[in-house]
């Protein structure tokens, strides 16, 4: 079946550091690909989507592209502020459009 | 506004004792789903809804009943809970790319 790996946390970083979170996934046809994030005490909020190779998501300074050849949406910023600490997942919208796979989370702490 | 809501939030209970979840929606979506999220396994879906009456099962259903008498609501049932139930519990309305995630609901099994 799909699935997601997206690497293993928690990630500590200071403020102004550069941020790469890796994820990949195995499915098969063409799947969308999405981050979502989930903030303290929170629920889940989409970050950011691309739904075809090639595309690239950006939202909140933070950009993954959708590569099909290496089968990765990794999440990267520039430069992270107290204000990112927070959990992130990968996930996969199946063929059908109807039921999301998730990462396992990856928990980011950025320190001042 | 678009909306999830999920009550309680935070639950302690007893191994045995029912108790419902409730979920509730605003946007009208025909589509609503139950995940679970445990540490290190990302969210699970417990089952999902199609529209009023049509529910099935997802990759955890066990332990778990649901039912959608009206489109807004999608209660989440434990008849007999147990400790590894123990879980932070999500509610999403919407399907695809428009899917929308209540705030959870943190249960605690004893």
């Amino acid at each position: 079946g799909d699935s997601v790996t997206q690497m293993e946390g928690p990630v500590t970083l200071s403020e102004e550091a550069f941020l790469t979170i890796n994820c990949t996934y195995t499915a098969t046809g063409y799947p969308s690909l999405f981050w979502y994030v989930q903030y303290p005490g929170e629920g889940l909020q989409l970050l950011l989507k691309a739904t075809k190779a090639d595309d690239k998501g950006s939202n909140k300074g933070f950009e993954a592209t959708y590569r099909k050849e290496t089968t990765s949406f990794h999440l990267e910023k520039g430069s992270v502020q107290v204000s990112d600490s927070a959990v992130y997942f990968c996930a996969l919208l199946d063929n059908y459009g109807q039921n999301f796979v998730f990462g396992p989370g990856t928990r980011l702490s950025v320190l001042p | 506004e678009a909306q999830v809501t999920q009550n309680p939030r935070y639950l302690i209970t007893v191994t045995g004792k029912k108790l419902t979840v409730t979920c509730s929606q605003n946007m009208n979506h025909e589509y609503m789903s139950w995940y679970r999220q445990d540490p290190g396994l990302g969210l699970r879906q417990i089952y999902y809804s199609m529209n009023v009456e049509v529910t099935d099962k997802g990759d955890v259903p066990e332990g778990y009943k649901v039912s959608r008498k009206e489109k807004r609501n999608f209660p989440l049932i434990l008849e007999s809970p147990s400790p590894n139930q123990t879980s932070l519990y999500f509610c999403a309305s919407g399907r695809g790319y428009e899917q929308y995630f209540g705030p959870g609901t943190r249960l605690t099994v004893t």
